[in-house]
């Protein structure tokens, strides 16, 4: 039963232009996100989290949104650039869990010239 | 800093057989995982060790075992490899706490059981 859904397998963007990603979850315990970037033959890196005491959260190009009624958030990548085409995970994690995240499928992101 | 290390990159193993797959880091963190990825599904965690000394299962722990060696090694046997063992395996390792924190990934190990 998969808990964090990301429901885009895949996003297509021009270059200069804004990358919206989008991950749904269904269990109201979560209250701590991150998003993390990985490319192809590489692990994962983490690029930025957000807890459920904030509805956002910046860190240069980008920015997490949190939706917690709508159990809802995004990643907001401005502008688009093609060191950005990766796939894009969101995980998700009750305060207590001590480490244990659920993942999303990912999306891949591919920035065009 | 090398970060997380994994070894091998890459195997192939025949059905029945065993192998252990090793992952080590160098950040003086706490917490250990182990995941595997499969297309359309994310990243499952296998095994996680909170702290030297401590493993706990996770999501898909059955036909693994793993051992937390020091603070620096975990990891993970393959006791008899299953075709449905074939995936992505990544270590990873982050600080301990009651708030999650983000969790550093090695590369990866791409394992094929025929």
């Amino acid at each position: 039963d998969q808990q964090v859904k990301q429901n885009s397998p895949s996003l297509s963007v021009q270059e200069g232009r804004i990358s919206i990603l989008n991950c749904d979850y269904t269990n109201s315990m979560f209250d701590y996100f991150l998003w993390y970037k990985k490319y192809p033959a590489e692990g994962p890196t983490f690029l930025i989290s957000i807890s459920s005491i904030k509805d956002k959260n910046e860190d240069g190009r980008f920015t997490v949104f949190l939706n917690k009624s709508a159990k809802h958030l995004s990643l907001h990548i401005v502008p688009s650039q093609p060191g950005d085409s990766a796939v894009y995970f969101c995980a998700a994690s009750p305060t207590d869990s001590w480490g244990k995240f659920q993942f999303g499928a990912g999306t891949q992101v591919v920035v065009t010239p | 800093n090398a970060g997380v290390t994994q070894t091998p990159k890459f195997q192939v193993l025949k059905t029945g057989q065993s192998m252990t797959l090793q992952c080590a880091q160098d950040m003086n963190h706490n917490s250990m995982y182990w995941y595997r990825q499969d297309p359309g599904m994310g990243l499952r965690l296998i095994y996680y060790s909170a702290s030297e000394g401590t493993t706990d299962k996770g999501e898909v722990p059955n036909g693994y075992n793993v051992s937390r060696l020091n603070k620096r090694e975990f990891s993970l046997r393959l006791e008899s490899a299953a075709p449905s063992q074939t995936s992505v395996y990544f270590c990873a390792s982050s600080e301990w706490g009651r708030t999650p924190y983000e969790q550093y990934f090695g590369p990866g190990t791409r394992l094929t059981v025929t």
